[in-house]
């Protein structure tokens, strides 16, 4: 079974701090993603990754950033984070080729920031 | 661009079928997804349909696409409670590497 494991399932971090939040899967995955989920908004894309080293803006990338030095982590970066930043943060990871494209989901990280 | 909607809740007596609707907008969507959000986990993949599809049948799970009104269902035969949960629609456009989500759809079962 594929396994996405995210660092925290819960996280709280004071305004202006610098937040991490690290993501890997154990399939080989060429492609993983970070979404925030918000009631009534479903889920937005924030970055995503289809190589190591390689990633793209999603729909709402401003204020993060992401890191992909191995294949298999993915992390998302809030260089300061903010109060808006207040989110369930979801990781998933889906393979590079044409099938289907499951994407495979973390259990995701709730993030408070004061 | 790419748009996906949903009603945001539906409730349901347990016995009954529920029907959960989704109208998306990129007519080059290839595979069109639904995703259930138990409370407190990520989303975990329920079926999937193709887009040159328009039904397709997995046990007590129905998923009917309208390509024409661009509109997707999925029915849930004989709801029980544990199905109680966040059901997301999500597509996946030609060229695209990501989903486009829904907002979701809240099914409550009651007993």
């Amino acid at each position: 079974d594929v396994k996405v494991t995210q660092s925290s399932r819960y996280l709280v971090k004071r305004t202006g701090e610098k937040v991490f939040l690290e993501c890997v899967q154990d399939m080989d995955h060429e492609n993983m993603f970070w979404y925030r989920q918000d009631p009534g908004l479903g889920l937005r894309l924030i970055y995503f990754s289809y190589d190591v080293k390689m990633k793209e803006k999603g729909d709402i990338p401003e204020g993060y950033s992401v890191s992909r030095e191995k294949k298999e982590r993915f992390s998302l970066i809030l260089e300061s984070a903010s109060t808006n930043q207040t989110s369930m943060y979801l990781c998933a990871s889906t393979t590079g080729g044409t099938s289907r494209r499951e994407q495979f989901f973390g259990p995701g990280t709730r993030l408070t920031v004061l | 661009g790419e748009d996906v909607e949903q009603s945001l809740f539906l409730s349901v007596r347990e016995g009954d079928s529920s029907v959960i609707n989704c109208t998306y907008t990129d007519s080059s969507s290839t595979y069109l997804y639904w995703y259930k959000q138990e409370p407190g986990a990520g989303l975990q993949l329920l079926t999937y349909i193709f887009s040159n599809m328009d039904m397709k049948q997995d046990q007590r799970l129905t998923v009917l696409l309208n390509k024409k009104d661009k509109h997707l269902s999925l029915r849930i035969a004989d709801t029980q409670t544990g199905d109680s949960a966040i059901y997301f629609c999500a597509e996946m456009a030609t060229g695209r590497r990501a989903l486009t989500f829904g907002s979701g759809t809240r099914l409550q079962v009651q007993p």
